[in-house]
């Protein structure tokens, strides 16, 4: 079965810093997508950013970008220039064409001013 | 267009009630999956329903069940109660199975006493 770990429960930054949160995956496939989500304190879940397996390029949103490293099976997420607005609970997930989504137990970001 | 809608938004039931919650996904979306958050356990995929059929399920008991109508809308029911079933449970709608992003709703706040 496919596994997703985030072995950072906490992480905490500066306001401005830039803040990377890990994530790794166990899979014997080779075609499937990964994904960042947060969920802020409102508790709704938003889409970060998205990753398709067979891309090398890393994806990358604003301020948002990851660093995908598929050998090794991991996929962290690089917050620059944090803001107040980004303290949020973060998820990592992994799902391969026509099965479920697996989500990581999460990492809470605390920004600090 | 509107989001995912999740009602009602907070329950108290007590042990041994049955519970009956709804998702509405976004317009034109016919994929619809269901999670259970827990704080220890993250987020617990439940099912996955798409034109009215189920496509996937997690490891949950039979106590968890779910449909989807033809208008997409689904509903997921929990009988026998247990105090275990405390969650917020979320629902995310896409447009069709696969890896498409998820659009999560801002989910059911259960509390079972």
């Amino acid at each position: 079965a496919q596994t997703v770990t985030q072995s950072q429960p906490e992480m905490s930054v500066q306001e401005a810093e830039t803040v990377t949160l890990s994530c790794t995956y166990d899979t014997s496939e080779s075609d499937y997508y990964l994904f960042w989500y947060k969920q802020p304190p409102s508790r709704q879940m938003i889409l970060v950013i998205r990753q398709e397996a067979y891309k090398q390029q890393n994806a990358t949103e604003n301020r948002f970008s990851v660093n995908f490293q598929k050998a090794a099976k991991s996929f962290s997420l690089k917050i620059s220039d944090s803001q107040l607005g980004d303290a949020a609970m973060y998820f990592c997930a992994y799902r391969r064409t026509g099965n479920q989504f697996y989500f990581g137990t999460g990492t809470s970001l605390t920004v600090i001013p | 267009k509107a989001g995912v809608t999740q009602t009602p938004r907070y329950l108290i039931k007590t042990r041994g009630q049955q519970v009956t919650l709804s998702c509405s996904p976004i317009s034109g979306h016919r994929s619809v999956s269901w999670y259970q958050q827990t704080p220890g356990q993250g987020l617990q995929f439940l099912f996955e329903y798409f034109s009215e059929t189920q496509r996937n399920k997690g490891n949950f008991p039979g106590r968890f069940s779910g449909r989807q109508f033809s208008n997409s809308r689904s509903e997921m029911n929990v009988s026998t109660l247990e105090l275990g079933d405390s969650a917020l449970y979320l629902c995310a709608s896409s447009p069709v199975p696969g890896p498409e992003t998820q659009y999560f709703g801002p989910g059911t706040r259960l509390l079972v006493l």
